[in-house]
């Protein structure tokens, strides 16, 4: 089954920029989704299909896809940016929708 | 405002079958742009996709899943449903359903519900 592999987690100071990345065989070909989900929430849906962004979701947060890593990136991180992010993608020759195992994203 | 909200049993032994509902207000589950989908998380760890329905019975489940689920829908109710089989410890978790978009990505969830599979 198609595998995606994010890094567990990632720190970033407020202001600066954090890049949480998802790895997986040619995901360039693929449509990439990214939610957001802080503790004891539902997942949001925060990046559609690579890098639109749904209403209300701010400009700060993008999404790129290229080759085998796609990324999500959240410029002028905020206090409340804290929470887990999870790419996910469907996969043709599994038949299978799969999320990464998700990142804790930490705003010291 | 579309809304999901699942329901069902917070306890359930090992053997048994997991019963959950899905009912969605503020819309119409007869829509032939979405599919509507369970996930389930379980304590600490990530989420997992289990299976989809459209409003018209057709499904497909997450092949690691597919002996064990069947997800059904009653549009006279607007909700749809999902059992699982031979639940063991392993699958306690919050599970959630969602709808599912034409890009095959979920834009809207339910809150989640905990269930628990212990004696």
């Amino acid at each position: 089954s198609y595998v995606l592999t994010q890094p567990p987690s990632v720190s970033v100071a407020p202001g600066q920029t954090a890049r949480i990345t998802c790895g997986g065989n040619n995901i360039g070909y693929k449509s990439v989704h990214w939610y957001q989900q802080k503790p004891g929430q539902a997942p949001v849906l925060v990046v559609s299909d690579d890098s639109d962004r749904p209403s209300g979701i701010p400009e700060r947060l993008s999404g790129t896809n290229s080759e085998n890593t796609a990324t999500l990136t959240i410029s002028r991180v905020e206090a409340g940016d804290e929470a887990d992010y999870y790419c996910q993608v469907w996969d043709s020759i599994s038949d299978c929708l799969v999320f990464g195992g998700g990142t804790k994203l930490t705003v010291l | 405002q579309l809304q999901l909200r699942e329901s069902g049993p917070g306890l359930v032994k090992p053997s048994e079958t997991l019963s959950l509902t899905c009912t969605v207000s503020g819309g119409s589950i007869s829509t032939s742009s979405y599919y509507w989908g369970w996930i389930r998380q379980t304590p600490g760890k990530g989420l997992e996709w289990i299976g989809s329905i459209n409003y018209s019975g057709s499904t497909y489940y997450n092949p690691s899943l597919k002996s064990r689920v069947t997800i059904s829908v009653d549009t006279s109710k607007n909700h749809f449903s999902l059992n699982l089989s031979s639940l063991t410890a392993a699958d306690t978790a919050v599970f959630y359903c969602a709808r599912r978009t034409g890009l095959l990505s979920f834009d809207y969830w339910g809150q989640g519900t905990l269930v628990t599979v212990s004696s």
